[in-house]
């Protein structure tokens, strides 16, 4: 079974700076890998996803992902923090063989500082 | 495209009472799930359909809980009776796996707080 797992339930950073949220997945197949937003009172909003087209993938708002096979991972980036970044960030795994299920991590919320 | 549509948006109500909340899927989609998260637990798979049919309900919590389809459009979660623990943010989402790698949408969400 897929899993994922997301260092750091918390992530601050100084308005500008770097963000860097961490995922690493779990998977006996090549997997489809997500990252969601969730921003205060709303619904996840899909940011990107990879798909094996590509390995750095580019999402909305100025975030992008690379999925690395050797280390098992799928980090989301973003060069600048905005203070419209604060939110919650989930990672997502489905194996794409027919099921359908996403596999969600537990969450990073990023504070931004201004 | 409207996206997923869920009503209410915000249910309170007493201990013991029935709870039904409603959700319209994306137009065409064949997938859909229902959701519930705290800040305990996290966001947790409850149940999902596939063309209307429940494919997996492990997820929910006991037989207190129930989930039907009747059409593509509009899917119910009910609860009954309703307890203080159920109290969370109940989301829906819908996917379409014909040409797409299992994305889902998620709705705004339904607020329920059980007193």
């Amino acid at each position: 079974a897929q899993s994922v797992t997301q260092l750091g339930s918390h992530v601050s950073v100084s308005e500008g700076a770097l963000v860097l949220l961490r995922c690493n997945y779990s998977s006996s197949v090549p997997p489809y890998l997500f990252w969601y937003v969730q921003y205060p009172n709303q619904g996840l909003q899909l940011l990107l996803k990879y798909t094996s087209a590509a390995t750095l993938v580019k999402g909305i708002n100025g975030f992008e992902a690379e999925f690395k096979k050797s280390e098992t991972s799928f980090h989301l980036t973003k060069p600048s923090a905005h203070m419209s970044d604060a939110a919650e960030y989930f990672c997502a795994v489905s194996d794409g063989g027919g099921n359908e299920k996403l596999t969600f991590g537990t969450g990073t919320r990023l504070t931004i500082i201004p | 495209d409207a996206g997923v549509i869920q009503s209410p948006r915000h249910e309170v109500t007493e201990m013991g009472q029935e709870v039904t909340l409603r959700c319209k899927p994306i137009s065409g989609h064949d997938y859909l799930f229902w959701y519930r998260q705290t800040m305990m637990r996290g966001l947790e798979l409850l149940i999902y359909f596939n063309n209307n049919v429940p494919i997996d309900d492990s997820g929910m919590p006991e037989d207190r809980f129930s989930a039907k389809m009747p059409n593509a459009s509009f899917s119910t979660l009910k609860i009954q009776p309703s307890e203080p623990r159920d109290s969370a943010v109940y989301f829906c989402a819908s996917s379409l796996t014909s040409g797409t790698f299992y994305e889902q949408y998620f709705g705004p969400g339904t607020r329920l707080t059980v007193t």
